[in-house]
């Protein structure tokens, strides 16, 4: 079965430094995974998406993430953060199944401080 | 948010009734999804459609039904509402099935009394 944690609810962090957002998955086979980040009062929109091509990924707004097998985390780096990135991620692997089955981590609700 | 309306945006309503809540897509695809979400659970699938009038189960599915009469539209209802259906409803549609990103709606916010 597959599973996906998120290893922080919450991340705070000032505006110019790193971002760090973990999460470990676990698959019985090899997983697509996704990163999603969600704006207050707005559906979720794809940062990135990994699926057994190079191993670090890149997404939108600087965002990046990269795929260790050997450890199985899918981490969410961004190397200076801006005030717009406060939001909520969500770590997301793909399931089993003849449908798009997609698991969410809870989630990391990421505040920006100036 | 890639031609997705949901409506309507808010609704309270008391415990009992029914509720539709609507997701109409202009992007012609051919998946389409409703999902709640919940404080410390991320998103989990309600049910999904992968056709017009081809709809399954996903995980949370007790005490809701959907359908699919058009590929633009997916109706979910809730035929007595209870507050446990208290949450944040999404839509999300995709053009491929397995491992192709969703693209989502806004979201309805349901508040049953």
């Amino acid at each position: 079965a597959q599973s996906v944690t998120q290893l922080d609810s919450h991340v705070s962090v000032s505006e110019g430094t790193p971002v760090l957002l973990r999460c470990n998955y676990s698959s019985s086979y090899s997983p697509s995974l996704f990163w999603y980040v969600q704006h207050p009062n707005k559906g979720l929109q794809l940062l990135l998406k990994y699926t057994s091509a190079a191993t670090l990924v890149k997404g939108i707004n600087g965002f990046e993430a990269e795929f260790k097998k050997s450890e199985t985390s899918f981490h969410l780096t961004k190397p200076s953060a801006h005030m717009s990135d406060a939001a909520e991620y969500f770590c997301v692997v793909s399931g089993a199944g003849g449908y798009n089955k997609l698991i969410f981590g809870a989630g990391t609700r990421l505040a920006v401080h100036p | 948010d890639a031609g997705i309306t949901q409506s309507p945006r808010h609704k309270v309503t008391e415990t009992g009734t029914p509720v539709t809540l609507r997701c109409h897509q202009t992007e012609n695809h051919r998946y389409m999804y409703w999902y709640r979400q919940d404080p410390g659970h991320g998103l989990r699938l309600i049910h999904y459609s992968y056709g017009v009038k081809d709809t399954d189960k996903g995980e949370v599915s007790d005490g809701y039904s959907v359908s699919r009469s058009k590929t633009e539209d997916f109706l979910l209802t809730l035929e007595s509402a209870t507050s446990s259906q208290t949450s944040v409803y999404f839509c999300a549609i995709s053009d491929r099935g397995e491992n192709s990103p969703l693209h989502f709606g806004n979201g309805t916010r349901l508040t049953v009394t």
